[in-house]
């Protein structure tokens, strides 16, 4: 059964830093894997996809890589804003038709100003 | 495009009484999802529909029914509320091009 970690669960850090958010998973045959943004009481927004034939994706101030042989993602984001402050989520697609994804348990993010 | 939009935002629900949860979206995405996130367990999927007509159970299915009405809708149904559905429940949706899943609000659900 895939089984999808993320580690911290907590992170603080101080404006301005640049910081790496970790996702692991069990089985490396998986379609794709996403990550997403959810802000207190909020729905989850999407943040970068990354289909299981690509090693990364970038999007403004982040980036996303993935490695399906070690079974691992990061989250790269640079230069940190307190407006970064949320949990993200990492969750991952199996191959398997008609299946949803599958979700880790979010680090959560503060950045101090 | 509203995207995905969900109704109720909020719902407080008596022990044994029923409700509809109702979603829809507007990108003509072909499969719809009903998860539900709790504190300590991350987000589990109820049930999920790959397109119109069909409709699957997922990790948590028991206490819950759905119905894809139709390309757009896709509603979730306790029957009987129970205080262990209290949680916050997610619809998706996905195209079948590539897979990113679009998320709704949310709605708040309290079984007392």
């Amino acid at each position: 059964k895939q089984e999808v970690t993320q580690i911290p669960a907590a992170l603080s850090v101080p404006e301005g830093e640049n910081l790496v958010l970790n996702c692991s998973f069990t089985d490396s045959a998986i379609y794709n894997l996403q990550w997403f943004r959810q802000d207190p009481g909020k729905g989850l927004t999407s943040l970068l996809l990354i289909q299981s034939s690509q090693r990364e994706q970038t999007s403004g101030r982040l980036n996303a890589s993935l490695d399906k042989s070690s079974g691992r993602s990061t989250l790269y984001i640079a230069a940190s804003q307190p407006g970064d402050s949320a949990t993200y989520l990492c969750a991952v697609r199996p191959w398997e038709a008609g299946t949803a994804l599958i979700f880790g348990k979010g680090t959560t993010l503060s950045v101090s100003s | 495009n509203a995207g995905v939009t969900q109704t109720p935002k909020f719902q407080v629900l008596k022990t044994g009484q029923s409700m509809t949860l109702q979603c829809a979206q507007d990108m003509n995405h072909n499969s719809m999802y009903w998860y539900r996130q709790d504190p300590g367990m991350g987000l589990r999927l109820i049930y999920y529909s790959a397109s119109e007509g069909t409709t699957d159970k997922g990790e948590v299915p028991n206490g819950y029914n759905v119905s894809r009405l139709n390309k757009r809708e896709f509603s979730l149904r306790l029957e009987s509320a129970a205080p262990s559905q209290t949680s916050v429940y997610f619809c998706a949706s996905s195209p079948s091009s590539n897979w990113e899943q679009y998320f709704g609000p949310g709605t708040r659900l309290t079984v007392t």
